[in-house]
């Protein structure tokens, strides 16, 4: 079965330090997302992303996250200036078409430690 | 915005007995329920949906019950294994095009054999 691939699975960096998350969604797929989740937390939304451009982006997407589809496959979270609070997994997500309804298939996540 | 609210946090079941979980959820906009569960180091994968148009859903040992009047949904899994051990989580979505999925704060799950 297809599913949505991230690299890498345990990212450690400076607090400071730019770092980029990557992801692979399903081939066929749309409509991308990224999601948080800090330890023994709540998923949390961050951001959707369609035709190349932002849909809708949550509180915590600030200026320092952005969000770019470079290729046909490859979609990326970018973090410019970590914190150390920007410690969590963060998940990508895909979904098929724009009906209502379909179902969003979530990649393993990346373990984002900041130091 | 959206909450979704989940009981109970955690949740122990001798193998074979049945599990259910609740969640209740603030926005009448909502129309669409799914289900995932995590296991340890792996992302949320989808169980079992629900949308609201539909008040029960069934598939093999889970199933889902949906009351939009008051705003709860359920998850039942019958006949409980080891393998289910994992966290829960439910969630709500408005169902449009790009709708982000708000989740519930999770259940953990464990099934003692």
């Amino acid at each position: 079965e297809p599913e949505v691939t991230q690299t890498p699975s345990h990212q450690v960096t400076q607090m400071g330090q730019e770092v980029i998350l990557r992801c692979v969604p399903i081939s066929n797929h749309l409509y991308f997302y990224w999601y948080r989740q800090i330890l023994g937390q709540k998923v949390e939304f961050l951001v959707s992303f369609y035709n190349n451009e932002i849909s809708e982006k949550s509180e915590i997407f600030d200026d320092q996250f952005s969000v770019e589809r470079p290729d046909g496959s490859n979609f990326t979270l970018k973090i410019r200036s970590t914190k150390l609070e920007d410690s969590a997994m963060y998940f990508c997500a895909s979904r098929e078409t724009g009906g209502s309804n379909q179902p969003q298939h979530f990649g393993d996540g990346t373990r984002l430690s900041i130091l | 915005g959206e909450n979704v609210e989940q009981h109970p946090s955690t949740l122990s079941v001798q193998e074979g007995d049945s599990a259910v979980i609740k969640c209740t959820y603030s926005d009448s906009a909502s129309n669409y329920f799914p289900w995932y569960k995590q296991e340890l180091g792996k992302g949320p994968q989808l169980i079992i949906d629900i949308r609201s148009n539909v008040g029960e859903k069934k598939d093999q040992r889970i199933a889902v019950t949906l009351n939009k009047t008051a705003k709860h949904f359920s998850l039942h899994i019958t006949e409980t294994q080891p393998e289910d051990s994992a966290v829960y989580f439910c969630a709500a979505s408005k169902g449009t095009s790009y709708d982000k999925v708000i989740f519930g704060p999770g259940t953990s799950l464990s099934v003692i054999p």
